[in-house]
């Protein structure tokens, strides 16, 4: 299974809105509304930003936003703060029953 | 509070073996799925395996199939991965992460056990 398509970086000025993309195929993001979304800090674990495609966890900021179009998904982070910084992966469920990563976009607050 | 935390990381020859444990409390540990993530020095994250609440089911990545087995003992609320056949390209940091009941996604993560497989 090979990774979800992310873009390798993307970047934005305080108080922007970025977007993230992640391209899978009909076997995966296109075919089930099981994305989710993880923000990861240097040296830290993942922790859990949108599930089930569009779901934020309690204690998620709504600035955090996902969305899904055909294989696409997208995860919008609006109001671009300096803690923003790090990387971001998205994971789909597979119709083998297992899950796939994205390859990760790092994002840089300029 | 809601934890789960790693052990059993440590420096291993191609071709040995190693278990890594994970420990949860805080949550009822035998309702929840559960999930081996990996992720090597510098790289992405990458899905590792999956077993079910009673541990009767589970899938893994086609990269370990054959060399890795998920379990789990709920009466002592841990979460098992036996790694056989090691190789270099198993090195890395290695997360459990929980699936809470109703949602596909892990929500709960550990800090991590390090796995270097080297000579």
């Amino acid at each position: 299974q090979s990774a979800l398509t992310q873009p390798a970086s993307v970047s934005g000025s305080p108080g922007q809105s970025i977007t993230i993309s992640c391209t899978g195929s009909n076997n995966d993001v296109g075919g089930y509304n099981y994305v989710s979304w993880y923000h990861q800090h240097p040296g830290k674990a993942p922790k859990l930003l949108i599930y089930d495609v569009t779901n934020r966890p309690s204690g998620v900021s709504p600035r955090f936003s996902g969305s899904k179009s055909g294989n696409t998904a997208s995860l919008t982070i609006s109001g671009l703060q300096a803690d923003d910084e790090g990387d971001y992966y998205c994971c789909s469920y597979t119709t083998k029953s297992t899950r796939v990563f994205g390859s990760g976009t790092t994002v840089t607050v300029l | 509070e809601v934890q789960l935390v790693e052990s059993g990381g440590g420096l291993v020859q191609p071709g040995g073996s190693l278990r890594l444990s994970c420990a949860a409390s805080g949550f009822t540990f035998s309702r929840s799925w559960m999930h081996w993530v990996r992720q090597a020095p510098g790289k992405g994250l990458v899905w590792v395996a999956r077993i079910n609440s009673d541990g009767f089911s589970t899938s893994y990545a086609d990269s370990v199939k054959d060399r890795f087995i998920i379990s789990r003992d709920n009466a002592k609320n841990t979460l098992y991965v036996q790694m056989n056949s090691l190789g270099v390209e198993d090195t890395g940091m290695y997360y459990c992460a929980r699936q809470e009941s109703g949602i596909i996604a892990m929500d709960v993560w550990g800090q991590g056990t390090t796995v270097t497989v080297a000579s």
